[in-house]
């Protein structure tokens, strides 16, 4: 299997201009999660999916974040408008559910460096 | 005050040596506990993960938890050059899916 796959690995962007971030899980995952990763905050849960559907988006920092799973197999994280605080890497992870008394292994994409401008 | 308290170092070590990573919590009601190894440039990968209390061993890596104390072990026995990367600490309250809480990471260096 590829792994999670994520793209772009690298996106410079000025301020104000939308970004879209690109995921494929792995396939078979149910479990779709977005992260972000800052030397200040440490790796911080954004949004995640079961089944395409978000149970969870308390950690999306706010309304100009937005995130999608129109299928089992993509996913998007946008940002309208950046802002040079949204500078970050932001990962990709997906699992799927262990059963009873098992726990879920995340497996995480090789990320996106994101720097605005 | 946050969840997960961890180090972020760094750590730097020589080949051989044990290494002791540590975390310490605050929420009574975690259960599992898992380690992450972050290479640079890389996305996190689950080491090892053990449930409660106790010590769980796999080759050079033990993982130990003491849930008394809330505070929880990883140990790296003939430390490599190899293992030098991040490592995370990572908890939950239950099994099958729960939010994870990840500590900041501890940098760790093993020179030669």
């Amino acid at each position: 299997d590829a792994g999670v796959i994520q793209s772009p690995r690298h996106e410079v962007t000025e301020m104000g201009q939308e970004v879209t971030l690109r995921c494929k899980p792995i396939s078979g995952h149910d479990y779709l999660f977005w992260y972000r990763q800052t030397m200040m905050r440490g790796l911080e849960l954004l949004i995640y999916f079961n089944n395409n559907v978000p149970i969870d988006d308390s950690g999306m920092p706010e309304d100009r974040f937005s995130a999608k799973m129109p299928n089992a197999s993509f996913s998007t994280l946008k940002i309208q408008p950046s802002e040079p605080r949204d500078s970050a890497v932001y990962f990709c992870a997906s699992s799927s559910y262990p059963g009873q008394g098992g726990q879920e292994t995340q497996y995480f994409g090789p990320g996106t460096r994101l720097l605005v401008l | 005050q946050k969840e997960v308290e961890q180090d972020p170092g760094p750590l730097s070590v020589p080949e051989g040596a044990i290494v002791s990573l540590n975390c310490t919590y605050s929420n009574s009601a975690f259960q599992y506990f898992m380690w992450y190894r972050q290479y640079s440039r890389k996305g996190p990968e689950l080491l090892m993960y053990t449930y409660s209390s106790g010590n769980k061993e796999d080759g050079r890596f033990t993982a130990q938890v003491d849930k008394s104390s809330k505070y929880i072990s990883l140990f790296i026995r003939d430390s490599q050059p190899s293992d030098s990367a991040t490592y995370l600490c990572a908890m939950s309250p239950s099994g099958g899916y729960n939010k994870l809480i990840f500590g900041a990471g501890t940098r760790l260096a093993v020179h030669p």
